[in-house]
C-alpha cells in the first residue's frame, strides 16, 4: 500500500482567494491524480499530475483555475484559484504505484468550503 | 467518452440479507476495480479483476468480471452493519490511458 498525507484536511475560504492543497506520498509512485467529490456523489477526475511537465486536464477543468505541480515522484499540489461557492467540495489526491499496478490509493481528502 | 454505470444507486437491506450491485461499462475494460467509502472517509481499494469471467471472493463479498469485460458485479452475503458505505466500481479502458473512470456508486444502508 501507499501512505498519503494530504493537507489541509479542511478549510473555509473567502471567495476570490486561492487555496493550495498538498499531497505527499511515503514512496515514489508513477501516477498521481486529483479528484473532486461533491458530498454524496461520485469522484470526478480533475487532472493527472505529470512529473516535470504540465498536468493533463480532463474536460471541464483548466490550468488557470486548477494549477497543479508535481516536482518529483512523491509530491504534488493542487491550487483552487479565484474560488467561488461552486468550488466547495472534497478534493482527493490519488496515486498508483506503477503503470502495471493500477490499484489506486487515496489521501484523506480536503473538505473545502467557500463563503 | 467512456462511461461506467452502477445500479442500484441506493440499497437498503435488513441485516443478514444478501444483495448484489452491478456495474456496466460502455467500453471494454482492461480491468475493473471496486472501492468502498465509509461515511466521512475516503475510497479504499477492495479488489481488482483482470481476466474475462474472473471471480474473486473476500469473506462475504464475491466479485465477478463479465465474459465480455464490460460488466461486473459485487454480491454481499449476510450483510452486516459494518458493510455500510458507498461502493464504487472503477474501470480502466483497454489500450487507453492510466486513469480510472468511476461509477456513481451504490450507497448501502443496513437496518440492524
Amino acid at each position: 500500500s501507499a501512505v498519503i498525507s494530504q493537507k489541509p484536511s479542511r478549510d473555509i475560504c473567502q471567495r476570490g482567494t486561492s487555496l493550495t492543497i498538498q499531497c505527499q506520498v511515503d514512496s515514489q509512485v508513477t501516477m498521481m491524480f486529483w479528484y473532486r467529490q461533491q458530498p454524496g456523489q461520485s469522484l470526478t477526475l480533475i487532472a493527472t499530475a505529470n512529473q516535470g511537465s504540465e498536468a493533463t486536464y480532463e474536460s471541464g477543468f483548466v490550468i488557470d483555475k486548477f494549477p497543479i505541480s508535481r516536482p518529483n515522484l512523491t509530491f504534488s499540489t493542487l491550487t483552487v484559484s479565484n474560488m467561488s461557492p461552486e468550488d466547495s467540495s472534497i478534493y482527493l489526491c490519488s496515486v498508483q504505484r506503477t503503470v502495471m499496478n493500477t490499484e489506486a490509493f487515496f489521501g484523506q481528502g480536503t473538505r473545502l468550503t467557500v463563503v | 467518452g467512456q462511461q461506467v454505470m452502477q445500479i442500484p444507486q441506493y440499497q437498503h437491506v435488513q441485516e443478514g440479507e444478501d444483495f448484489t450491485t452491478y456495474c456496466n461499462s460502455s467500453t471494454t475494460l482492461s480491468n475493473i476495480q471496486w472501492y468502498k467509502q465509509r461515511p466521512g472517509g475516503h475510497p479504499v481499494f477492495l479488489i481488482q479483476l483482470v481476466k474475462s469471467g474472473e471471480v474473486k471472493k473476500q469473506k462475504r463479498l464475491t466479485f465477478q468480471f463479465g465474459e465480455a469485460k464490460k460488466n461486473s458485479s459485487l454480491h454481499i452475503t449476510a450483510t452486516q452493519t459494518t458493510d455500510v458505505g458507498t461502493y464504487f466500481c472503477a474501470g480502466k479502458t483497454q489500450g487507453g490511458s492510466e486513469k480510472l473512470v468511476f461509477g456513481k456508486g451504490m450507497k448501502l444502508t443496513v437496518n440492524p
